[in-house]
């Protein structure tokens, strides 16, 4: 069963304290890997797309990673501004595709 | 670019009515899709749709129906809404969808409905 799990569900960081959320999936071959953040009452807003293992993309503090059974989305030196949910979907090869439930991130000034 | 765009923001409806929920997007995306946000579940796609005149089930289809007549545009459809449908609506798409490039997903922001 194709499924994404995500943790931890929420994590409060003071400003400046960099650290890491994972994103473990299985699916019946995977077509992309994406992340989103989401602010409250607002629609997902994408960040990034990976396609392969070792594959790793940046964007200002945030840097996602993939390998075969996992993603990480690791924020260095975070601000209250990066405080959001940040959510991780896969594309299977089924056109279909599957959310984690997120991860709830709150940066403390 | 308007992007993706639904109406109406929020809707309360009574057990049995009917209604549609409408979004459009104006960017000539292929992929259109509509999911469910609930709380402690994420996202979960009710149907979806990689062109003009072809839909497909997601994985919560029950209780929904849904079209494609034009590239633009791509109503929701609650036959005889339940309170199990008290939720967020978010309709998304995406330039192509069985490519490994531009297959990213923009969404819009959002419908809450409540069914009482």
């Amino acid at each position: 069963e194709d499924q994404v799990t995500q943790s931890p569900e929420a994590l409060r960081l003071q400003e400046g304290e960099s650290s890491s959320l994972n994103c473990s999936y299985t699916v019946s071959g995977l077509r992309g890997l994406f992340w989103y953040r989401q602010d409250p009452g607002k629609g997902p807003e994408f960040l990034f797309t990976l396609y392969s293992a070792g594959e790793e993309k940046e964007k200002e503090r945030l840097k996602a990673t993939l390998t075969k059974k996992e993603s990480f989305l690791h924020i260095t030196a975070p601000k209250p501004e990066d405080s959001a949910t940040y959510l991780c979907a896969v594309q299977s090869t089924g056109n279909q595709f599957y959310f984690g439930t997120g991860t709830s991130l709150t940066v403390i000034p | 670019n308007a992007g993706v765009t639904q109406t109406p923001k929020f809707q309360v409806l009574k057990t049995g009515q009917s209604m549609t929920l409408q979004c459009a997007q104006d960017m000539n995306h292929e992929y259109m899709s509509w999911y469910r946000q609930d709380p402690g579940m994420g996202l979960r796609l009710i149907h979806y749709s990689v062109g003009a005149g072809i839909t497909d089930q997601g994985e919560v289809p029950n209780g929904y129906n849904v079209s494609r007549s034009t590239t633009e545009d791509f109503p929701l459809r609650l036959l005889s809404a339940a309170p199990s449908q008290t939720s967020v609506y978010f309709c998304a798409s995406s330039y192509r969808f069985n490519s490994r490039v531009n297959n990213e997903q923009f969404f819009g922001p959002g419908t809450r409905l409540t069914v009482l």
